[in-house]
């Protein structure tokens, strides 16, 4: 079935550590979304990218990073993890050829310690 | 810089009955979208319905339809015939292009409607 892989689904990790959280679409769009949810606050763009090799930071950029090496992956990397990232993760992708509709993935749920 | 307010954190509604959740949004701009976003307890995004803002005509997608005010920046959902399937955080959302193939998404922080039997 075509649309959004995140992985993992769910993980606990401990302050400090480096994670990696992965996302893959098979719908060939250009545009792919990080974005996390917290309670009381809806979801807030982390970074973004418009197309393979371009990538852009979104309105919590610090802390994240991303890397757009080809459409179809767009991985975000927490470099050294702190509590205030526990969050739940969402990534998106959308194709600028649509309606505008954005296409989510199931989420990843990130519990710092 | 454009923002999405759903101004009701909370909602309820009787099964079978209508319910109307708020959003207004500022922006300076002319052509955009407009979405609403349904996450029921599964935490999967779905997407409701849409409008775009050069169309007068309201968008309606079966039971759910919107009340799009361009002048007053107000983009209202209403859910006719409610149903317990419909219990599930909503979301507003904003959409406009900044060009060449960037765009550029803003969510509201969301209204939590439960249907009630």
């Amino acid at each position: 079935i075509a649309g959004i892989t995140q992985a993992p689904t769910s993980q606990i990790l401990a302050a400090g550590r480096r994670m990696t959280l992965r996302c893959t679409q098979d719908m060939r769009h250009n545009a792919m979304y990080w974005y996390r949810q917290d309670l009381g606050l809806g979801l807030r763009l982390i970074h973004y990218s418009n197309t393979a090799g371009t990538t852009g930071k979104g309105e919590v950029p610090d802390g994240y990073s991303v890397s757009r090496a080809n459409t179809d992956d767009f991985p975000l990397t927490l470099a050294s993890a702190v509590p205030s990232q526990t969050s739940v993760y969402f990534c998106a992708s959308s194709s600028h050829r649509g309606t505008g509709e954005l296409f989510f993935g199931e989420g990843s749920r990130l519990t710092v310690l | 810089a454009q923002t999405v307010t759903q101004s009701q954190p909370e909602m309820s509604v009787q099964e079978a009955e209508t319910v109307t959740l708020s959003c207004t949004y500022d922006t300076s701009e002319s052509n955009y979208y407009l979405f609403w976003y349904k996450q029921p307890p599964s935490r999967q995004m779905i997407l409701v319905i849409r409008q775009e803002a050069y169309k007068q005509q309201n968008a309606t997608e079966n039971r759910f339809s919107v009340n799009f005010q361009k002048a007053a920046k107000s983009f209202s959902l209403k859910i006719s015939d409610s149903q317990l399937g419909d219990t599930a955080m909503y979301f507003c959302a904003f959409m406009f292009p900044l060009g060449g193939s960037n765009y550029k998404l803003t969510f509201g922080k969301g209204t939590l409607l439960t249907v009630n039997p």
